[in-house]
């Protein structure tokens, strides 16, 4: 079975200073990993994807994720926060059974000016 | 192109009315999902059509009907809705075993 852990309901940021947002998957096999960003009213946006290719996989606007098999993670990272990354992410991994998707429960990032 | 076009993108309705949410994308992909977004939640899987037929219905109310008239196109129709059935109604599609791509939803308020 599949699932997604994101560890921190909330993290609070100052602009410039680095973004980490924790995600833990478990996964019986080789996992499709996402993360998205949804800014308030809208849909969900792809950031970046890992499907086993390289570790450490970057996406749009400055944010990247490394897959570590080890920890069973993909934390999603930003050297300078800014202000209009303030918007909620969810980790997301895919499951080959039934095409299914499943979601954690979401980060809410804010970022301090 | 990754666009996924959700209309319309406000809806009202009473609990007596039917009305319907549409969905279409032009990537090819064969799969196309529903989901129902409440506030500061992640997205809830409703229905996923696989190739045109419904391969998954995670046990939603019969008031929510969906419908895939052909590859690109994916409906949500409604009827006597209830207020806690007021959120953001996604819909997305994907190559199966690929990337899910969402369109900017659908906000429905039931009065």
């Amino acid at each position: 079975a599949q699932s997604v852990t994101q560890l921190d309901s909330h993290v609070s940021v100052s602009e410039g200073t680095p973004v980490l947002l924790r995600c833990n998957y478990s996964s019986s096999y080789s996992p499709s990993l996402f993360w998205y960003v949804q800014h308030p009213n809208k849909g969900l946006q792809l950031l970046l994807k890992y499907t086993s290719a390289a570790t450490l996989v970057k996406g749009i606007n400055g944010f990247e994720a490394e897959f570590k098999k080890s920890e069973t993670s993909f934390h999603l990272t930003k050297p300078s926060a800014h202000m209009s990354d303030a918007a909620e992410y969810f980790c997301v991994v895919h499951s080959n059974t039934g095409n299914q998707f499943y979601f954690g429960t979401g980060t809410s990032l804010t970022v301090i000016p | 192109d990754t666009e996924v076009t959700q209309t319309p993108k406000h809806l009202v309705m009473g609990m007596t009315n039917k009305k319907s949410l549409k969905c279409e994308q032009h990537m090819g992909h064969r799969a196309m999902y529903w989901y129902k977004q409440k506030a500061k939640k992640p997205p809830e899987l409703m229905f996923v059509y696989s190739y045109e037929k419904l391969s998954i219905n995670e046990s939603v109310p019969s008031r929510f009907s969906p419908e895939c008239p052909n590859s690109s196109l994916l409906n949500l129709h409604l009827h006597a809705l209830q207020p806690e059935d007021s959120a953001l109604y996604l819909c997305a599609s994907s190559r199966a075993g690929n990337t899910i791509y969402f369109g900017e939803g659908s906000w429905l308020t039931v009065v």
